[in-house]
């Protein structure tokens, strides 16, 4: 089955700085790939996607991943981070058998 | 468009009674429907997920239970709460694996 890591618990940035939040996955095949962020005590919503294609996709708020399947990695990448991206980052994998799975999660927190 | 619907968004609730947590989607037909737990500074975890009407895997053993009466309706049970139930409860839509989950608002869960 498959599997994501996310090796940061918890990051801290400054207020303007840039971002890279971890994501490692493991699957036999090519994965589809997602990234969704949680502020708290709300659901998930979805920053971006990869399924095929161009391995650096763009997604909302700014954000944009990055998928190499030499590393098996999809790291998110922010250029500047604002106060108001502190929440937690949840990368997840799908395979093809209707199933996905999360990652533990990143807790981002912003310094003014 | 399609929407889904978590309730109640907060519950307290005794060691030892019974849970009826409810969840439905509304503007898609026959979706993957899903239950989630998320504990405390922890990532999300499958608890079940439903392909279709009267249909359940379940991921984890434990005291609870789903059932989904109706295309867009998923139930999650329990007939004897534990304290280790207390948690962030969120319910999700899929189509397909190759596409992102939609997720409701969630459900606090608090036993005492």
């Amino acid at each position: 089955a498959q599997s994501v890591t996310q090796p940061d618990i918890h990051i801290t940035v400054s207020e303007g700085a840039s971002l890279e939040l971890r994501c490692n996955y493991s699957y036999g095949a090519t994965p589809y790939l997602f990234w969704y962020v949680q502020s708290p005590g709300q659901g998930l919503q979805l920053l971006l996607k990869y399924f095929s294609g161009d391995t650096l996709v763009q997604g909302i708020k700014g954000f944009e991943a990055e998928f190499k399947r030499s590393q098996s990695s999809f790291n998110l990448r922010k250029p500047s981070v604002h106060w108001s991206d502190a929440a937690e980052y949840f990368c997840a994998v799908g395979a093809r058998n209707n199933d996905m799975r999360f990652g533990a999660g990143t807790r981002l927190t912003v310094k003014p | 468009s399609q929407t889904i619907h978590q309730w109640p968004a907060t519950l307290v609730q005794p060691v030892g009674s019974p849970l009826s947590l409810e969840c439905t989607v509304e503007g898609t037909s026959n979706p993957n429907l899903y239950w989630y737990r998320q504990a405390a500074g922890r990532g999300l975890q499958l608890l079940f997920y439903s392909v279709g009407i009267g249909q359940i895997s379940s991921e984890v053993p434990q005291n609870l239970s789903a059932s989904r009466p109706q295309d867009r309706q998923f139930i999650l049970s329990s007939k004897k709460l534990l304290l280790s139930d207390s948690g962030f409860y969120l319910c999700a839509w899929g189509v397909d694996s190759n596409q992102p989950q939609h997720f409701g608002d969630g459900t606090r869960l608090s036993i005492l």
